[in-house]
């Protein structure tokens, strides 16, 4: 089983859904984040979180909200998708013992559509 | 702002020639500087690191990166390209000194190793 577990896989949805991606991992890490894929721009992040009751925005995260439920669940939801939020959507954790040497450890990705 | 350059879009390589994957770097301070390797709908996964001493950083899958004070460059490196070598490659930095600091991500380079 993935250490980062992403659902659902890929999703279509129409504008002004709402639509909620989850995040569940088994790393035992504090720090999960959400990331944007899309071509040419890389990744951009859109929350994080360094522990249950701590959540930041990224650099785009304006069209979404998170929750952390738990240590091992962050999930990203799209209150009223529109065409512009299609991507494709990782969520990480990390090892805030590592430090600043640490890596990310990402999951398989959710590809949203929004026609 | 720390961030992190990767002026290729596409790199072509014949299989068994040596590969290089160009990765500029602007930061303040001392640079933690990653490669992340993206294969067909996975995730992206970790290569190696550069933190502190040797230049020459060795990782995963046979890469190695060269860190370049100089230059401000940071570019990963094969020997012997192979076909799997084939993905998307992402040059990363982190974008502060403190322990909160997150990973920055540059636009990504795809990689094409032809038989």
């Amino acid at each position: 089983d993935a250490d980062v577990t992403q659902t659902p896989r890929n999703r279509i949805t129409k504008t002004g859904k709402r639509i909620m991606l989850e995040c569940s991992q088994t790393k035992g890490h504090d720090r999960m984040y959400w990331y944007r894929q899309d071509p040419g721009l890389g990744l951009r992040l859109i929350y994080y979180s360094f522990d249950v009751k701590d959540i930041n925005k990224g650099e785009i995260s304006d069209g979404y909200s998170v929750s952390r439920q738990a240590q091992a669940k962050f999930s990203l939801s799209l209150e009223s998708a529109i065409p512009n939020q299609t991507a494709l959507y990782f969520c990480a954790t990390s090892d805030p013992g590592t430090g600043l040497t640490g890596e990310l450890f990402f999951g398989e990705g959710s590809r949203l559509t929004v026609l | 702002a720390q961030s992190v350059a990767q002026p290729e879009d596409q790199v072509n390589v014949a299989e068994g020639n040596p590969l290089t994957v160009k990765c500029t770097y602007s930061v303040s301070g001392n640079p933690y500087l990653f490669w992340y390797v993206q294969y067909p709908n996975r995730g992206l996964q970790f290569l190696l690191k550069y933190i502190t001493g040797d230049n020459l950083v060795k990782g995963s899958y046979g890469f190695e990166a060269e860190f370049n004070k100089s230059q401000t460059s940071f570019h990963l490196k094969k020997p012997s390209a192979l076909v799997s070598d084939s993905a998307l490659y992402f040059c990363a930095v982190r974008d502060g000194p403190s322990s909160a600091s997150k990973i920055i991500f540059g636009s990504g380079t795809r990689l094409s190793i032809r038989p």
